[in-house]
């Protein structure tokens, strides 16, 4: 059984930090390419990045609101991959969820509030 | 950037009703478009893809068509159980991007 679990949600000040942690099992992670998608509060879905399967050089790739601000990576060895947010500002408050297009596999989302 | 303009944003239906909504893309996506449907305070789950591929346990009342940069979700015969908001997502090229959504409410 495929599970994606979210963590390192929370409360943080504008301009703050956080890192986000999705654990993955129950499908061959290092051939998936690891997507983060959010949803502010009443809002739709946003596409924020992801990072490619080692076989595809492992890159990323990023929505304009969020390049050069929030960095994905990923550890194949720990199935784990990571959002780091940076200069984190009120607009970006939101469920985020981590996901698998192909596959369609979901997280159960872990929410980032900034607020001061 | 890839645009999905997705119609309308909200509809009132009755259970056996038709429905059917529409994402149209900026610029050609080939068949990559996927559909997804949210209930609140749930994750997104994945109804469609490749414009008109059933995703497993899925039920056939759901489907999806596409022509050029139009596509279409349909439901043939709304059930209590398919009052959500519904989004498309193109994954052909990167940023992926979502429509705005539609929510489908009871008549």
């Amino acid at each position: 059984e495929v599970h994606l679990v979210e963590s390192g949600g929370g409360l943080v000040k504008p301009g703050g930090s956080l890192r986000l942690s999705c654990a993955a099992s129950g499908f061959t992670f290092i051939n998936a390419w690891m997507t983060w998608v959010r949803q502010a509060p009443g809002k739709g879905l946003e596409w924020l990045g992801h990072v490619k399967s080692e076989a595809y050089g492992g890159t990323t790739d990023y929505a304009a609101p969020v390049k050069g601000r929030f960095t994905i990576s990923r550890d194949d060895s720990q199935e784990t991959v990571y959002l780091q947010m940076n200069s984190l500002k009120t607009e970006d408050t939101a469920v985020y969820y981590c996901m698998v297009i192909t596959g369609d596999y979901w997280g159960q989302g872990t929410l980032v509030t900034v607020s001061s | 950037d890839i645009q999905m303009t997705q119609s309308p944003s909200s509809l009132s239906a009755s259970v056996g009703d038709r429905v059917t909504i529409t994402c149209r893309a900026s610029q050609d996506i080939r068949n990559d478009l996927g559909w997804y449907q949210q209930k609140p305070g749930k994750a997104p789950k994945g109804l469609i893809y490749g414009a008109s591929s059933l995703q497993s346990g899925v039920p056939s009342r759901f489907s999806g068509s596409a022509s050029g940069t139009e596509f279409t979700l349909t439901i043939s015969s709304l059930q209590p159980e398919d009052f959500a908001t519904y989004y498309c997502l193109q994954y052909n090229s990167p940023p992926r991007t979502f429509g705005q959504g539609t929510k489908v409410e009871i008549k």
